[in-house]
């Protein structure tokens, strides 16, 4: 969705460097989410935020933090990457509500070497 | 908050219906059911919602028994392109409604 965007799309890192990865969204939407998926497998949440003054982890926060830094912008930090942080990440956006659909990002892949 | 059963692969024959099912029996009453489906490596991309009813869009038909344990949902002259991921998801009503994403059914359509 192009309303929905990431970047970098692809980054190759090396252990232990700082990596951030951004994302903007252009829908108007209050919600933000950062997953991850490895191959084969499904999505995995790691931060997600409700608004900007509101940041909660998901189901896998542990070596990420992530900074709202307004309604569109939501980044994810890796502060020092390792190998098993390669995967694909994706970031997404939903108004909230009852029904509440979520609409993602094109995704990055990053590769940790 | 409910989970949901979903078989890991199907095939289908091009141009014929794709039905993939869904478990979720313990569904609770205000608790909608949601198809996403995901193509090679892109975001995952919404298809259909409900509740109770039936419902349709451009994209599918999703089928709800009316006990809500179960739902279907129809993709009704499948192509190449429909190859793909397709998750159905309850959502956590305890955070939010927000959405979490299992194994899904990864559908194979076959000229």
């Amino acid at each position: 969705d192009a309303d929905v965007t990431q970047t970098p799309r692809n980054r190759i890192t090396k252990t232990g460097k700082r990596i951030m990865l951004e994302c903007s969204q252009t829908k108007g939407h209050d919600r933000m989410y950062w997953y991850r998926q490895d191959p084969g497998l499904g999505l995995q949440l790691i931060y997600y935020s409700f608004d900007v003054k509101d940041i909660n982890k998901g189901e896998i926060s542990d070596g990420y933090s992530v900074s709202r830094q307004a309604q569109a912008k939501f980044s994810l930090s890796l502060e020092s990457a390792i190998p098993n942080q390669t995967a694909l990440y994706f970031c997404a956006t939903s108004r909230g509500g009852n029904t509440d659909t979520q609409y993602f990002g094109p995704g990055t892949r990053l590769t940790v070497l | 908050d409910a989970k949901t059963t979903q078989p890991p692969s199907m095939d289908c024959a091009e141009g014929r219906a794709a039905n993939l099912p869904c478990n979720h029996s313990t569904i609770s009453g205000n608790e909608y059911v949601y198809w996403y489906r995901q193509i090679h490596s892109q975001g995952p991309q919404y298809i259909i919602h409900g509740l109770k009813n039936n419902e349709t869009n451009e994209m599918a038909s999703l089928i709800i028994t009316e006990d809500r344990k179960s739902s279907t949902l129809i993709l009704p002259h499948a192509t190449l392109r429909d190859t793909a991921v397709y998750y159905c998801i309850v959502p956590l009503t305890n955070a939010g409604n927000m959405l979490t994403f299992g194994g899904g059914t990864r559908l194979m359509v076959k000229p």
